[in-house]
Formats: C-alpha cells, sequence, structure tokens
C-alpha cells in the first residue's frame, strides 16, 4: 500500500527565516512520482513539483528547494528567506507510474509566516 | 494552455435537496479527471475519477455520484444532501495516456473549488 506521512501538522516561523517541511512516503513501487502542492488561503491546490523515483538530483527554484532522498523515502521541501506570501497548506504527494494511478496526499503541513 | 473551470464558487443548500457540481476543462483532450472533497482544516479525499466518457469509479461509498457525458465535462450530483456532505469541493484533471504521447506525468490540476454548506 502506498502511504504519505507529512509528521508536521503546523509550522509557524518569522518572515526570512528558513522553512524545512518534510516528507516520507511508503510504496512497493520501483518506479513512481513525488508530488508537492501549495493550497493558498483561496483554496485552489498550485502544483509545484514533480519529481521522478529515478531522478534523485536535488532541484531549486528561486527560494524554493526539494531534497530528494530514495534511501530514507523522504522528499522535503526547503524555502529559503521565508514570506508572508509563503503562508499555506503544503501537501506532498505520491503517484504510481501508469496514467491510471491515482495521486496519494499526505495530511499536509499549515505554514504560517509571521511579519 | 489548459484550464479548468468549477462552478459555482460557493453554494448553500437544505438537507434533503439534490446536488450538482460541473467541472469542464479546456485546452486537452482526453483527459483523467476527478472529484475530491476537503473537510474544514482536513486533507484531500478522493471521490470519484473517471478515465473517460462514461467510466466512473467510485472511491467512496456515499449519496454521492458522479458523470461524465463529455470528454471535458465531469459533474458531481447527489439526490439528497446530507449535513455530512459540506465541505470544499475540487475537481482536477491529469493527462491521459493517449494526450500524454505515453509520458503520463500523473501531476494533477485542480480548478478553483466549489465551496458546500448543507444546513
Amino acid at each position: 500500500a502506498q502511504k504519505v506521512t507529512q509528521a508536521q501538522t503546523e509550522i509557524s516561523v518569522v518572515e526570512k527565516e528558513d522553512v524545512t517541511l518534510d516528507c516520507v512516503y511508503e510504496t512497493r513501487d520501483t518506479t513512481y512520482y513525488l508530488f508537492w502542492y501549495k493550497q493558498p488561503p483561496s483554496g485552489e491546490l498550485v502544483f509545484l513539483i514533480r519529481r521522478n523515483s529515478f531522478d534523485e538530483q536535488n532541484e531549486i527554484s528561486g527560494r524554493y528547494s526539494w531534497n530528494f532522498q530514495k534511501s530514507t523515502s523522504s522528499f522535503n521541501f526547503t524555502i529559503t528567506a521565508s514570506q508572508v506570501v509563503d503562508s499555506a497548506v503544503y501537501f506532498c504527494a505520491l503517484s504510481g507510474y501508469s496514467s491510471a494511478s491515482k495521486i496519494i496526499f499526505g495530511s499536509g503541513t499549515r505554514l504560517s509566516i509571521r511579519p | 494552455s489548459q484550464t479548468i473551470h468549477q462552478w459555482p464558487a460557493t453554494l448553500v443548500q437544505p438537507v434533503g435537496s439534490p446536488l450538482s457540481l460541473e467541472c469542464t476543462v479546456e485546452g486537452t483532450s482526453n483527459p483523467n479527471l476527478y472529484w475530491y472533497r476537503q473537510a474544514a482544516g482536513r486533507g484531500l479525499q478522493l471521490l470519484f475519477y473517471s478515465v473517460g466518457i462514461g467510466q466512473i469509479s467510485s472511491e467512496v461509498p456515499q449519496n454521492l455520484s458522479a458523470s461524465r457525458p463529455q470528454d471535458r465535462q465531469f459533474i458531481l450530483s447527489s439526490k439528497k444532501l446530507l449535513l455530512s456532505d459540506s465541505g470544499f469541493y475540487l475537481c482536477a484533471w491529469s493527462r491521459g495516456t493517449a494526450s500524454s504521447g505515453g509520458y503520463p506525468y500523473n501531476e494533477q490540476f485542480f480548478g478553483p473549488g466549489t465551496r458546500l454548506t448543507v444546513l
């Protein structure tokens, strides 16, 4: 069975601090996808990144970076120099490789950035 | 580019009334379509998904149903709403294999959602 665990329910930091959101996953598949989504107060889920299981290179996009470690089944998300606009609920997710695979979402981490 | 629409944005309905939420996707063909529900402060619950016209898979037994009358239209319905049906309903689409050239990628793109309150 597939499972995604986001142990941090809520995180609150002061603006400009760095913050890391943890994500641990379980799957028996040898190939799979990992995702991160952002849900701002407006409610719409915004797709941030997709990572293939065979590509363990870390990725950086502006202030966002993702660390994928297959050995520990983790896919952590770091925001550098956080801003108030980063306040949202962040979901980590996992799916199999076929197009018919469903996405398994974690329970989400609510991130609050205080000015 | 692809866009996904949902309406209405908000809805207040009495217990026992019917429901119809609509979702349409533009700019792609043969998408996979999904309905999710999110209770207040909670995670996402997959309700239905569809890989083609008339093909609906249900994830959770309940008084809701879904239909896909056209390739890019997905409808969520109920004959009689319950209090427990209140929540935030999200529609999503992903590339089916036929439209992705064999590379599904699988990320889902979400609509703006419908906030349903059942009183």
